[in-house]
């Protein structure tokens, strides 16, 4: 089961610099994923999304990548910015489910 | 921008109390979905609705929690006999299509405290 108080993995990066941050996910029968961006005391906010047919999808400024063959899933954005400093989730969902099932996510934390 | 929209922002009750957290989805969204994340924990799903019908639930969704679409626009989640353990945040999402064909859209959340 999981622990109580999940630490998250925190990722800090200059601004201006590229950021990079990964996901595992579990599901091989998983065939649409999506990272999201949430702020402290926010909602989850949509940034991109990915189906299992492509391996990468630009947006602006972000780029996600999908590895099926490891199951692995990154959301790339350039020239982080202040206002990019949140917990980003990747989700999964397969096929015929309406449920997403989300990762532990990761913190981002800009440095000006 | 249409956006998801919860009632209200932070509700606090007393342990065995009922509570109906308050969602109005994007106006013309058909799905609709509530989601809790526990202070410091991943998001985890509880149920989602369709046509007046739950298509689908998680093991969390006992029966302590129901959900309704009283009118054309609300989309309510009760919880009958609050516990400790229900204090949580509780995300409100609605698409425009079924499944994995569209993006769920977040609300900003109720925080449910339960004392």
């Amino acid at each position: 089961g999981e622990s109580v108080g999940l630490h998250l993995p925190t990722l800090s990066v200059q601004e201006g610099d590229n950021s990079i941050i990964n996901c595992a996910y579990s599901n091989s029968a998983s065939d649409y994923f999506i990272w999201y961006k949430q702020e402290s005391g926010k909602g989850p906010q949509f940034i991109i999304d990915i189906r299992s047919n492509m391996d990468k999808r630009q947006g602006q400024r972000v780029t996600v990548l999908l590895n099926k063959t490891v199951k692995h899933l990154s959301l790339q954005i350039a020239a982080t910015q202040p206002g990019d400093s949140a917990v980003y989730f990747c989700a999964e969902q397969r096929a015929g489910s309406y449920q997403l099932t989300f990762g532990k996510g990761t913190k981002l934390s800009v440095i000006p | 921008e249409p956006e998801v929209t919860q009632t209200p922002s932070h509700q606090v009750t007393q342990m065995g109390q009922e509570v109906i957290l308050r969602c109005v989805p994007i106006s013309n969204h058909l799905y609709f979905y509530w989601y809790r994340q526990i202070l410091g924990q991943k998001v985890e799903f509880l149920v989602s609705f369709y046509n007046n019908e739950i298509s689908e639930k998680s093991e969390i969704f006992d029966d302590q929690f129901s959900v309704e679409r009283p009118d054309g626009s609300n989309f309510t989640l009760k919880i009958r006999s609050t516990k400790l353990e229900d204090s949580a945040m509780y995300f409100c999402a609605s698409t425009r299509g079924s499944g994995n064909t569209d993006t769920q859209y977040f609300g900003p959340g109720t925080r449910l405290t339960v004392l």
